[in-house]
């Protein structure tokens, strides 16, 4: 089955810097990669995704990179700001299966 | 229009006692999932339903039973509870399985005393 890895666990950052969030998976037939945002005592949210037909996706701060080759994708803020600070998790999954996520970043943005 | 609705929100269980955690998902969607999330271990799926009357093992089944009578409802059993089940538990809906943003419920904090 799927496996995903994620990277870093923790990332702190100064407000303004730009933060990276790297995953790597297994599955050469996934072909969904959606991100999440969690915040402290709340539900995980979508915050952006990308298929595997794309190799960048953006929306505002926020943009999202794929590499079919070599497996991985990544999750890219720029200029950070306190109120990004929460746990991101990456996921992946093809057509017809559940949804595997990483084990999780937790990113702390610092005034 | 309340998306998926998970009860309780809080539980406190003794070792050996049996619950259900319920869900319930109002968009019609088709793909019903259970996730167990514990501190520095993500979210790790438990049990998944392509539709009514599927159902599928995840990552972490054991010591857990679903069932997908109905489209909208997929309760999760903890037939005999384990303090190793203490943990945050999740359930998320999708149009169907795959390729599709995951709605999540607002989670049942669970604990095994």
């Amino acid at each position: 089955g799927e496996n995903v890895e994620q990277h870093p666990s923790t990332l702190s950052v100064q407000e303004g810097d730009s933060a990276v969030i790297k995953c790597t998976y297994s599955d050469s037939a996934s072909n969904y990669f959606p991100w999440y945002k969690q915040e402290l005592g709340k539900r995980p949210q979508l915050i952006i995704d990308i298929r595997s037909n794309v190799g960048e996706k953006k929306d505002q701060r926020i943009a999202v990179t794929l590499n079919k080759t070599a497996k991985h994708f990544s999750l890219h803020i720029t200029e950070t700001q306190p109120e990004d600070s929460a746990v991101y998790f990456c996921a992946a999954s093809r057509g017809g299966t559940a949804l595997i996520f990483g084990k999780g970043t937790t990113l702390s943005v610092s005034s | 229009n309340a998306g998926v609705t998970q009860t309780p929100k809080f539980q406190v269980l003794k070792t050996g006692q049996s619950m259900t955690l319920q869900c319930a998902q109002d968009m019609n969607h088709e793909y019903m999932s259970w996730y167990r999330q514990d501190p520095g271990m993500g979210l790790r799926l438990i049990h998944y339903s392509v539709g009514a009357g599927i159902t599928d093992q995840g990552e972490v089944p054991n010591g857990y039973n679903v069932s997908r009578s109905t489209t909208e409802d997929f309760p999760l059993r903890l037939l005999s509870a384990a303090p190793s089940q203490t943990s945050v538990y999740f359930c998320a809906s999708s149009r169907v399985a795959g390729n599709q943003p995951q709605h999540f419920g607002d989670g049942t904090r669970l604990s095994i005393l």
